[in-house]
């Protein structure tokens, strides 16, 4: 059962504290986007990649995420420092299909940053 | 640019009773249009998509939804509801080419079923 693998699944963290959220997408697909998920702001696009590429990382503060792929079967996305307003659910998602264009999601890793 | 509006933040039915879930796009190009349904403490799953074949489109779990260019619209629909359906959607939109797989989500729609 082909699915998207995101570790950890939770994070509780200190403000100031590095965090690194990982992502194996599903095996062939070269297509990786990070979304960011709160109550207020809804469903954010934050960074993607194809063919392991950045494509666009418009959606991301500069200063402190970056957005990595090391290979074809990792995805990182960092924070460095950590701050409250960065708790959030980040997903990772990827895609293959050129003519349809769905993506398929993980389960998300929660981030509290206290 | 596209964007997507969902109508309706939240939407309550009774089990048994027909499920409309509103949701208009814009989009400068022929759109690829998504449903996708969130679980509690789960990521998105695909209901159904449109990618300019039949208008009316069938998913999962007897949801339908058709595009209507005229309207801009592609409202998700079951006829009768389920208590398992409570959950919360999420229409999409994209497009092909180059940018495929980059979809703009709108606000989502959380669903109550109530007995």
């Amino acid at each position: 059962d082909a699915r998207v693998t995101q570790t950890p699944r939770h994070k509780v963290t200190e403000m100031g504290q590095e965090v690194t959220m990982r992502c194996q997408p599903i095996l062939g697909h070269n297509t990786v986007f990070w979304y960011r998920q709160t109550m207020m702001q809804g469903l954010e696009l934050l960074a993607y990649f194809r063919n392991r590429a950045p494509l666009d990382d418009s959606g991301m503060p500069k200063d402190r995420f970056s957005a990595e792929m090391p290979d074809a079967t990792l995805a990182t996305l960092k924070i460095q420092p950590s701050e409250p307003r960065d708790s959030a659910v980040y997903f990772c998602a990827s895609g293959g299909q050129a003519n349809t264009g769905e993506l398929f999601f993980g389960e998300g890793s929660r981030l509290t940053v206290l | 640019a596209q964007s997507v509006t969902q109508l309706g933040s939240h939407v309550s039915v009774s089990e048994g009773a027909l499920v409309l879930l509103r949701c208009n796009y814009s989009s400068s190009v022929p759109p690829y249009l998504f449903w996708y349904v969130q679980y509690p403490n789960q990521g998105l799953q695909l209901l159904l998509k449109y990618t300019s074949a039949a208008t009316l489109v069938k998913g999962i779990n007897g949801f339908e939804a058709e595009f209507k260019k005229s309207e801009t619209s592609f409202h998700l629909t079951k006829p009768s509801a389920h208590m398992s359906d409570a959950a919360e959607y999420f229409c999409a939109v994209g497009r092909g080419g180059t940018s495929y797989g980059k979809l703009t989500f709108g606000q989502g729609t959380i669903l109550t079923v109530h007995p």
